[in-house]
């Protein structure tokens, strides 16, 4: 069955630190895609980034950046000189296609950022 | 402005009494979906919708009920049977295929007392 784990429960940082949040995958598909999603105290989730598995140019917008490797089946988010503005809830998850033709995503339990002033 | 509605953003309910969440989207998705989310336990799949008049249990389905009459309304009941029901549930929609995000409405926190 797929997978996607994010073994980092919680993390604090100090302003203007560099921040890396861990997420790592399993999947027997040769074809599939990886996403990443902030969730701020509203709790809306908005997206961030997809990543399909024919892709493993890492990835930079702003202070963003993203660490894609098959090799370990890992999809990494950095946040680079953190902002209070940072703090929320990270997901990483992975679209999961039967043979049906349905699909559906598979969520990390998440990781929360809490960036202090 | 195109998006995800979802109403109300508290709900109060007695134990024992059936209510529905409301989930409408005009950004014209053919995907609809609807999750759960406690604390620590991340995003879970309850049902999933990717045509209308057509829908999948997701992964904890017992206890709930949909139903995809038209496009743009993927209402969601929670039914007595819901053994623990107070959590946070979030509607999301996408344009159809796994390669594309989804995107999500605003969550309805339940409470049950």
């Amino acid at each position: 069955a797929q997978k996607v784990t994010q073994a980092q429960t919680e993390i604090s940082v100090v302003e203007k630190e560099d921040v890396t949040l861990d997420c790592v995958y399993e999947t027997r598909d040769t074809t599939y895609y990886l996403f990443w999603y902030k969730q701020p105290p509203s709790g809306e989730l908005v997206f961030l980034i997809r990543r399909n598995s024919f892709d493993e140019q890492n990835e930079i917008s702003g202070r963003y950046s993203w660490n894609f490797q098959k090799s370990t089946s890992s999809f990494n988010f950095t946040i680079t000189a953190s902002q209070v503005v940072d703090s929320a809830v990270y997901f990483c998850a992975l679209s999961e296609a039967f043979t049906s033709g349905t699909y559906k995503y598979i969520f990390g339990t998440g990781t929360r950022l809490k960036v202090l002033a | 402005d195109g998006g995800i509605t979802q109403s109300p953003k508290y709900l109060f309910r007695k134990e024992g009494q059936n209510v529905t969440l409301s989930c409408e989207q005009n950004l014209n998705h053919d995907a609809m979906y609807w999750y759960r989310q406690d604390p620590g336990q991340g995003l879970r799949l309850i049902y999933y919708s990717q045509i209308v008049n057509d829908f999948q249990k997701g992964d904890i389905a017992e206890g709930y009920s949909v139903s995809r009459e038209k496009k743009e309304s993927f209402p969601l009941t929670v039914t007595s049977a819901q053994k623990n029901p107070t959590a946070f549930y979030l509607c999301a929609s996408n344009p159809g295929g796994p390669n594309n995000e989804q995107f999500f409405g605003p969550g309805t926190r339940l409470t049950v007392l």
